[in-house]
């Protein structure tokens, strides 16, 4: 059962205009989202979170937008560059007693995203 | 240089053949993981530690081992490798465990014959 899911295997946009990766969940015991980029014969690294209190953070050209209602989170990357091709994952982390995750996050299957010069 | 290593990066091995994938990490973290990646499923949570001789099951447990007897270091086993293993793993760490950030090592893929 896939509790985090980004139901598109693959993005494809041209430089300078708006990459949108889209990123839906079930466990509503989720409340820390998190996107990591990966590039290939590499460890993802991280790129942008946000708590379930906001709707929006933003961190120069990425922005993620939080929809608790829905479920669903997206990450825009504007403008988009070629350097920003690689796989994107979205990940979520619920909260435990004392305010802790205990690192435990459930990631989801990945975004490849091309962007062509 | 603040990182997390794995050893070895690729391992070709046979059924049944126990291993041992180590993972080291300098920043004094507390929190450290184990996850394995495959086509169409992203990364999937093996095993956490929240500190040293503290262990808990991922999402997917079965068939590995692994042990946190130093706060740096924490190998992943596999005491009788299938094919259905074949993967590519990740270590990762992370300074606590309130939704910190993970720092994710290189990688190992790992192909059981």
């Amino acid at each position: 059962d896939q509790q985090v899911k980004q139901n598109s295997p693959s993005l494809s946009v041209q430089e300078g205009r708006i990459s949108i990766l889209n990123c839906d969940y079930t466990n509503s015991m989720f409340d820390y989202f998190l996107w990591y980029k990966k590039y290939p014969a590499e460890g993802p690294t991280f790129l942008i979170s946000i708590s379930s209190i906001k709707d929006k953070n933003e961190d120069g050209r990425f922005t993620v937008f939080l929809n608790k209602s829905a479920k669903h989170l997206s990450l825009h990357i504007v403008p988009s560059q070629p350097g920003d091709s690689a796989v994107y994952f979205c990940a979520a982390s619920p909260t435990f007693a004392g305010g802790t995750s205990y690192g435990k996050l459930t990631f989801g299957q990945g975004t490849i995203l091309t962007v062509h010069p | 240089e603040a990182q997390v290593t794995q050893n070895p990066r690729y391992l070709i091995t046979v059924t049944g053949k126990k291993l041992t994938v180590t993972c080291s990490q300098n920043m004094n973290h507390e929190y450290m993981s184990w996850y394995r990646q495959d086509p169409g499923l992203g990364l999937r949570q093996i095993y956490y530690s929240m500190n040293v001789e503290v262990t808990d099951k991922g999402d997917v447990p079965e068939g590995y081992k692994v042990s946190r007897k130093e706060k740096r270091n924490f190998p992943l086993i596999l005491e009788s490798p299938s094919p259905n293993q074949t993967s590519l793993y990740f270590c990762a760490s992370s300074r606590d465990g309130q939704q910190e950030t993970q720092y994710f090592g290189p990688g190992t893929r790992l192909l059981v014959l």
